[in-house]
């Protein structure tokens, strides 16, 4: 099992480009999520994807979009970056559906930065 | 606002070393984690507790779900229990997942 996968690793943008971050995981979890780490903040959630079908806002979605394509993969878009989303991205995936907990698996991450 | 806060930011310890690390949050839960993030980037969770104590090998992970309070032990520390540790819930009612900032250990030989 490859378990998260995110493509790219790395992507320098420039301001008002955009991209589209994938994310996949082969371990039929039900919820996926995306997260954003920025020095000295902490991850912060961005959005979640409880079930395949249904997306969800989480602390900071402003700026982004999202699409479970289909249980496996999940994926988050920039429509026009900006600076302030130069970050490192990491996605996630748990068996378990919301308001349920279980262990979160965490892909390798994408180091994103944007002039 | 900091719903989760971690202490110490950074701890640097002798190997052979016990090693506490204290993470305290302000909003109900339905769950707190553990996670490892490794120099090159990775994270990996180590523990998912909603009540009393949990043990993996050298690692012990505590809650105490009154006092809003949980603790990682780590006993006979090693160079490579060197990494940067966050503590995370799962906020109930709302099932949102907030984050503390991290506490990096250094485990010197």
């Amino acid at each position: 099992n490859a378990g998260v996968t995110q493509t790219p690793k790395f992507q320098v943008l420039k301001t008002g480009q955009s991209m589209t971050l994938q994310c996949a995981q082969d371990m039929n979890h039900n919820s996926m999520y995306w997260y954003r780490q920025d020095p000295g903040m902490g991850l912060r959630l961005i959005y979640y994807s409880a079930s395949e079908g249904t997306t969800d806002k989480g602390e900071v979605p402003n700026g982004y979009n999202v699409s479970r394509l289909n249980k496996r993969e999940f994926s988050l878009r920039l429509e026009s970056a900006a600076p302030s989303q130069t970050s490192v991205y990491f996605c996630a995936s748990t068996w378990g559906l919301a308001g349920l907990s279980y262990e979160q698996y965490f892909g390798p991450g994408t180091r994103l930065t944007v002039t | 606002k900091n719903e989760v806060e971690q202490s110490p930011q950074n701890l640097t310890a002798q190997e052979g070393e016990f090693i506490t690390i204290n993470c305290s949050y302000s909003v109900g839960i339905s769950a707190l984690h553990w996670l490892q993030q490794h120099p090159g980037g990775g994270i990996v969770s180590l523990f998912m507790l909603s009540s009393g104590k949990k043990k993996h090998g050298r690692l012990i992970a505590t809650i105490n779900i009154q006092e809003k309070h949980s603790s990682l032990h780590i006993t006979a520390s090693h160079p490579r229990d060197s990494a940067v540790y966050i503590c995370a819930v799962r906020t109930e009612p709302g099932n949102q997942f907030y984050f503390g900032t991290g506490t990096s250990l250094t485990v010197i030989p």
